[in-house]
C-alpha cells in the first residue's frame, strides 16, 4: 500500500528564520507531488507541483521554494519566513497506481511569530 | 478560467436530517471530480470521485454525489447526517495525472451538525 509522510507536524518559527518541510511517499514510483497551503478561513492554495525529479512548477510567486531531490521526496523551503507564511501546509501525491486520485498527508502547522 | 465554486460557506443541519452540499465547476476539458473532507487539524480524506460512467457515485461514510454535465455541478448528498459528519468539505476538479496538473479546489463548506 501507499503512504505519505509529512514532517514536522507542527512548527513555530520566528520571522526571518529558514523553513524546511519534508514529504515522502512510499509504495509507488514516479508520483506527481504537490504542496498546498491552507490559511485560516481560506481554501486550499496550490503552491508547487512536480512531475519528476528536479521538475518544479510554481503556481504562486512568494517567499517559498520547493525541491525534489529524489523521486519520492518533496521539500518546501524558505530562506526567510514572513508572518504571512503562517498556515497549514499539505503535501499530496498521485501516480498511475492511485488512478488519477490525489492523496494528502496529514499536514504541517506552521506558525511564524 | 478553470474554477470551482462552493456557494455555501457554512451550513448547519440537524442530526438525522438530509444534507446537500453544492459544487459548480468551470473546466475546459472533461473533468475528474472529487469531494474531500477535512476534520480540524487533519489532512484531507477522499470521500468519492467521478471520472466517467454512472453519474451517481457512492463514497465512504454514506455519501453520494451526482455529476450533472448540463449544470456543471457535482453536488454531495447524504440522506441522514450524523454528528461525526461535522467537518469542512472540499470539492475539486482536475484533468487527470497524464495532464501533469494539480487539482483545483473550491473554498470549502463548513458543516455543523446540531442535536
Amino acid at each position: 500500500s501507499q503512504t505519505i509522510h509529512q514532517w514536522p507536524a507542527t512548527l513555530v518559527q520566528p520571522v526571518g528564520s529558514p523553513l524546511s518541510l519534508e514529504c515522502t511517499v512510499e509504495g509507488t514510483s514516479n508520483p506527481n507531488l504537490y504542496w498546498y497551503r491552507q490559511a485560516a478561513g481560506r481554501g486550499l492554495q496550490l503552491l508547487f507541483y512536480s512531475v519528476g525529479i528536479g521538475q518544479i512548477s510554481s503556481e504562486v510567486p512568494q517567499n517559498l521554494s520547493a525541491s525534489r531531490p529524489q523521486d519520492r521526496q518533496f521539500i518546501l523551503s524558505s530562506k526567510k519566513l514572513l508572518l504571512s507564511d503562517s498556515g497549514f501546509y499539505l503535501c499530496a501525491w498521485t501516480s498511475w497506481i492511485s488512478g488519477n486520485t490525489i492523496y494528502f498527508g496529514e499536514g504541517s502547522w506552521l506558525t511564524v511569530v | 478560467a478553470q474554477s470551482v465554486t462552493q456557494p455555501d460557506i457554512h451550513i448547519t443541519v440537524s442530526e438525522g436530517a438530509s444534507l446537500e452540499l453544492r459544487c459548480n465547476y468551470s473546466y475546459g476539458a472533461t473533468p475528474y471530480l472529487f469531494w474531500y473532507v477535512q476534520s480540524p487539524g487533519q489532512g484531507l480524506q477522499l470521500l468519492l470521485k467521478y471520472f466517467s460512467g454512472d453519474t451517481l457515485v457512492q463514497g465512504i461514510k454514506g455519501f453520494e454525489a451526482e455529476f450533472k454535465r448540463s449544470q456543471s455541478s457535482f453536488n454531495l448528498r447524504k440522506p441522514s447526517v450524523h454528528w461525526s459528519d461535522a467537518a469542512e468539505y472540499f470539492c475539486a476538479v482536475g484533468a487527470g495525472i497524464q495532464a501533469g496538473t494539480a487539482l483545483i479546489f473550491g473554498k470549502g463548506t463548513t458543516l455543523s451538525v446540531s442535536s
